[in-house]
């Protein structure tokens, strides 16, 4: 079957750093995504990778290993707003979308 | 940024009535739209993937005589609840995929949800 493990909840504080992993097991890859999405919202996008490594955009970064079936999401500078749910999801090999359940990040000040 | 607008947000309807949620995408050609489903605390469920022309695919559980969709034009789709119980209340989010590009094709962009309470 497929699957897809991350977090169900995790607690920071403002101004520090937080790494979200996701592990995946999935019928073929091509990419894996990261969405937040705030409570009573819809998903929005932050970072797709298909490649191994790291991908930098502000103070969001997304890693890849493809070998490992692993990713994880990076959030520096920690902002109460960034208070909220974040969904890793494999593009699997029928480029069919495998959502996560989701990881709650709660930011303390 | 690619657009999808959602209508209406929020509903409330009777036991036993029909509703209907348009998804619209406003700046780009959808071939292919996503309807989940939401509840509290949980995460996205796909209920079915829709092809503009054809029938929609229906995940495995999910009534297509319950949950009608139609994808008449590569900018619409609509998803009727038939016959809405209390049970159906949840929030339940559209996507889009735009197909004009490489990588992003691949990419979904999401409505803003539509929040059915069914009393």
């Amino acid at each position: 079957g497929q699957n897809i493990d991350q977090p169900t909840e995790m607690t920071a504080t403002e101004g520090a750093i937080v790494q979200i992993n996701c592990t995946y097991q999935t019928s073929g890859f091509n990419g894996l995504f990261w969405y937040q999405q705030h409570a009573g919202e819809a998903p929005t996008f932050l970072s797709y990778n298909v490649l191994d490594g790291l991908e930098e955009k502000g103070r969001f970064s997304s890693f890849l290993s493809r070998s490992k079936g692993y990713s994880y999401l990076l959030l520096k500078e920690l902002q109460m707003k960034d208070s909220a749910s974040y969904l890793c999801a494999v593009l699997d090999s029928n480029y069919q979308l495998i959502w996560g359940a989701g990881t709650k990040l709660i930011i303390k000040p | 940024g690619a657009v999808v607008s959602q209508h209406p947000s929020r509903v409330i309807c009777k036991s036993g009535t029909s509703v209907k949620i348009e998804c619209r995408s406003l700046d780009f050609q959808a071939t292919t739209m996503f309807w989940y489903r939401q509840f509290p605390k949980q995460s996205l469920m796909l209920m079915a993937t829709s092809n503009e022309g054809s029938k929609a695919t229906y995940e495995q559980g999910v009534e297509k005589d319950k949950f009608l969709i139609n994808h008449a034009s590569l900018t619409l789709s609509t998803l009727t609840v038939t016959s809405a119980h209390p049970e159906d209340s949840s929030f339940y989010i559209c996507s889009a995929r735009d197909a004009s590009g490489p990588r992003s094709s691949y990419e979904q962009y999401f409505g803003p949800g539509t929040r059915l309470t069914v009393t």
